[in-house]
Formats: C-alpha cells, structure tokens, sequence
C-alpha cells in the first residue's frame, strides 16, 4: 500500500523554466511534508518541507505547495537550472511517529 | 561538521552468507534510522532508534534482519542468510533529538548486491 505517490517517474525541463514535481497522499494522519533530492552514489539531501497548517513555504528558487483537502503537494523549482537534475523524493510524516515515509521519486532532467 | 558515514559503500556477498553494516550518524544527534532502496522503488523504513528507547523495529522485512546501536551512537545493521531480494541501497539517517524540526540528515548509504 503505496501512502505516498509520484505518479511521474521522471521529467525533463529546459533551464529557466518552471519544474512541477508533484506527490499525492493518502493517510490523512500525515501532518508534516518534506522534499529531498538525491544525486546518484549520494544519499538525500534535505530541501525544503511544509507543515499541515500551511498551504505555501518558499525558499529561493524552490516552493512547495499543500493542498490538504486533494491530499496533494507539489514542488516548483523557478528558475530550473542544469544542477538541479537529480531525483526528488516526497516524504510525510504522520504526527504520532518519527520514521518518514517516501515515494517512489520523480527523477528530474534540467536540458540546456 | 562532519556528515552521516556509512561503510562499507559496496558489499557483494554470496546468497546464505551474513553482512553486517555500518552507520556513524552526525555527533550528537540522538535519532537514528535505517531505511533501503530498491531497484526502482522509494525508500523504505526499516528501523528507527532514539535515544535510550525501545527501537522502533516495525519495518524490518523478517527476522533476519537486526539492528543494534551502541552507547548511542554507531549502529550497525546485520542480515542474516542473505538472500537475492536483499540486494538494495542501505541508507542511515539521523537527525538531533528534542527538536521541532524532522529533516533527516542521510549517509551516502551501502549498496548491497546478493549473488
């Protein structure tokens, strides 16, 4: 039982442009969201997450959106740039345990 | 400051054969959790350690996985009579305790490949 979906397993974007790395949920227990992005023979690096009780965290180049009552969120990456190639995963947290749980990631290809 | 390590990065074993693997989070940081990728699919829990507490083993896939963390910190993952589906990425995380914040910092991991 997959609680956490990236339906796009991957995704190309031209430099400049806008990435939309989406993910849906299923477990309305999930009240903490959070992005890593992960190049490969590294682990995940942390990006930028988002509590339940907003719709909307901006960092830079990145925000991420929470639209509770879809069970959605989604990632804009503005402007892309080549170095931003890499898989994204979607993780949640469900406000009675620690561990994470992930999608499947979206592996995301920046072309010059 | 120095990151998650993790050793050793590239194990190949023989299928039967048991494999210990290494973890040394981030100094001072009292959470620790181990997670495996495979081919194709998205991280998945396998256990999670914090502080002096019980470990949370609910996502170990039988019995022949254990887990173990000494004086709070190194951890080491062992698998028992390994077999072809344990070949994976073996990724360790920590993250401080007594914070708001649930970001998980992660090791480069071990890719494990039974034969």
């Amino acid at each position: 039982d997959q609680q956490v979906k990236q339906n796009s397993p991957s995704l190309s974007v031209q430099e400049g442009r806008i990435s939309i790395l989406n993910c849906d949920y299923t477990n309305s227990m999930f009240d903490y969201f959070l992005w890593y992005k992960k190049y490969p023979a590294e682990g995940p690096t942390f990006l930028i997450s988002i509590s339940s009780i907003k719709d909307k965290n901006e960092d830079g180049r990145f925000t991420v959106f929470l639209n509770k009552s879809a069970k959605h969120l989604s990632l804009h990456i503005v402007p892309s740039q080549p170095g931003d190639s890499a898989v994204y995963f979607c993780a949640a947290r469900p406000g009675t345990a620690s561990k994470l749980t992930f999608g499947t990631g979206t592996r995301l290809q920046v072309t010059l | 400051g120095a990151g998650v390590s993790q050793s050793p990065s590239n194990k190949v074993t023989e299928k039967g054969k048991d494999v210990e693997l290494r973890c040394d989070p981030i100094s001072g940081h009292t959470a620790l959790y181990w997670y495996r990728q495979s081919l194709g699919q998205g991280l998945e829990f396998l256990i999670y350690f914090q502080g002096n507490s019980a470990p949370d083993k609910s996502g170990l896939p039988s019995d022949r996985f254990s887990a173990e963390r000494t004086g709070g910190s190194v951890s080491t993952l062992t698998i028992q009579r390994t077999q072809q589906e344990d070949s994976a990425v073996y990724l360790c995380a920590s993250r401080p305790g007594g914070t708001s914040s649930y970001e998980q910092y992660f090791g480069p991991g071990t890719r494990l490949t039974v034969t």
